[in-house]
């Protein structure tokens, strides 16, 4: 099946900086969209999420945009901190009662330099 | 309020054997999905449950079954352990709506010997 994947397997920032993690996805059929963050002997934790109705959604240091006409999706960073460090998926799922899947990359992992 | 909880945190098996895995979701969660994670990769879907029943499965062999039980709580079986099968198991849940992130566990890690 199609599956979401990731630009850059490792991005490496300083800390203060802010650090933007890529996404491609493949099934314009997908709806909703989800960014986890994976600590080391963790599961993934829900950082943010997004629906397809729209392109832009901010939390707490954190902004995830959607193209859909280029099928991107991106996690923004903003003042990178050391606990930031963690590998980032992107997840997808596709629309319809029964398809509530998940999808996700191969994951990014973020480095933040001290 | 507590979270998605696994056990074991870790397991031991050798090849030919079978494995139970347990997982109780968030409070108010009634939908619990079975992800295994190879190292270095993200997580792939095995199957979900709600109101007992299998809804949705993923491109894995029927070794792997699963059950839900009344109180929202699932087991993740595998029949017939292969090397192959050595991963981070991670059960995610969520309420059957179709737009609301999964909360994962931590998982749990088997090794196949």
């Amino acid at each position: 099946g199609e599956s979401v994947g990731l630009h850059l397997p490792t991005l490496s920032v300083q800390e203060g900086d802010n650090s933007i993690i890529n996404c491609a996805y493949s099934n314009s059929a997908s709806d909703y969209f989800i960014w986890y963050k994976q600590e080391s002997g963790k599961g993934p934790q829900f950082i943010i999420d997004i629906r397809s109705n729209m392109d832009k959604r901010q939390g707490q240091r954190v902004t995830v945009l959607l193209n859909k006409t280029v099928k991107h999706l991106s996690l923004q960073i903003a003042a990178t901190q050391p606990g930031d460090s963690a590998v980032y998926f992107c997840a997808e799922k596709l629309a319809g009662t029964g398809r509530r899947a998940l999808t996700f990359g191969s994951g990014t992992r973020l480095q933040v330099q001290p | 309020d507590a979270g998605v909880t696994q056990s074991p945190t870790h397991l031991i098996k050798t090849r030919g054997q079978q494995v139970t895995l347990r997982c109780s979701p968030k409070s108010g969660h009634d939908t619990v999905s079975w992800y295994q994670q190879a190292l270095g990769q993200g997580p792939q879907f095995i199957f979900q449950y709600y109101e007992e029943e299998e809804r949705q499965r993923g491109n894995f062999p029927d070794r792997f079954s699963g059950h839900q039980f009344p109180n929202y709580s699932s087991e993740l079986n595998v029949n017939a352990l292969l090397l192959g099968d050595s991963a981070l198991y991670l059960c995610a849940s969520t309420l059957r709506d179709r737009n609301q992130p999964q909360h994962f566990g931590d998982g749990t890690r088997l090794s196949i010997l």
